[in-house]
């Protein structure tokens, strides 16, 4: 499977500020997206990462909140933007298998974000 | 859109014994049914998966049923071991197989 690269793992950020996390990929991958967990829960998917352009928001989730960025095929970023503690939470990155979404999909190891 | 209900939230057996994981999904179209496996502090894992044109799927210990009239997929761990404690998530997806997943649950498996 393609190895996933996450950074932050984890952050303690005053409330108010903002937060960028990148997901870099060691391989090309057409689908990449962005979930988040909140302790204790499922996987909730915030957005799909397109290259070249915008990204996808699912119902909740709001561009000027979540930017994401993805300049290429094996890079994507997601920012967490004036932030409160609600926003406490696990956030992380997703993509197609070797061998291309048919075969599923792998998570990076995540960001623990903790808003104070 | 799809959802996926999942059952129990949480499940407690011991080692030696058998669990039982059963999902339902709503979306007709859905085709592509995998499991992850979560263990405390760490990312998801896909453990197995299984396809809608298929009706069971074996890997060692662990399980996957199918039934794609009634709506439901099942998770079956076999000689449970300490190990294999964590929380389980079933997901289901369509033709681009983003997963849609269930809530969670929480398999405990005393010594």
């Amino acid at each position: 499977s393609a190895v996933i690269s996450q950074k932050p793992s984890r952050d303690i950020c005053q409330r108010g500020t903002s937060l960028t996390i990148q997901c870099q990929v060691d391989s090309q991958v057409t689908m990449m997206f962005w979930y988040r967990q909140q302790p204790g829960q499922s996987l909730t998917l915030i957005a799909t990462a397109n290259q070249g352009s915008e990204a996808t928001y699912e119902s909740g989730f709001v561009i000027d909140k979540f930017p994401i960025s993805r300049p290429n095929l094996t890079f994507s970023t997601l920012t967490v933007s004036n932030m409160s503690p609600e926003d406490s939470s696990i956030y992380l990155c997703s993509v197609e298998r070797e061998g291309g979404s048919i075969y599923g999909y792998t998570f990076g190891s995540g960001t623990r974000l903790t808003v104070v | 859109g799809e959802n996926v209900e999942q059952h129990p939230s949480t499940l407690s057996v011991q080692e030696g014994d058998s669990a039982v994981i059963k999902c339902t999904y709503s979306d007709s179209a859905s085709n592509y049914f995998p499991w992850y496996k979560q263990e405390l502090g760490k990312r998801p894992q896909l453990i197995i998966d299984i396809r809608s044109n298929v009706g069971e799927k074996k890997d060692q210990r662990i399980a996957v049923t199918l039934n794609k009239t009634a709506k439901h997929f099942s998770l079956h761990i076999t000689e449970t071991q300490p190990e294999d404690s964590a929380v389980y998530f079933c997901a289901a997806s369509g033709g681009s197989y983003i997963p849609t997943f269930g809530r969670g649950t929480s398999l405990i498996v005393h010594p």
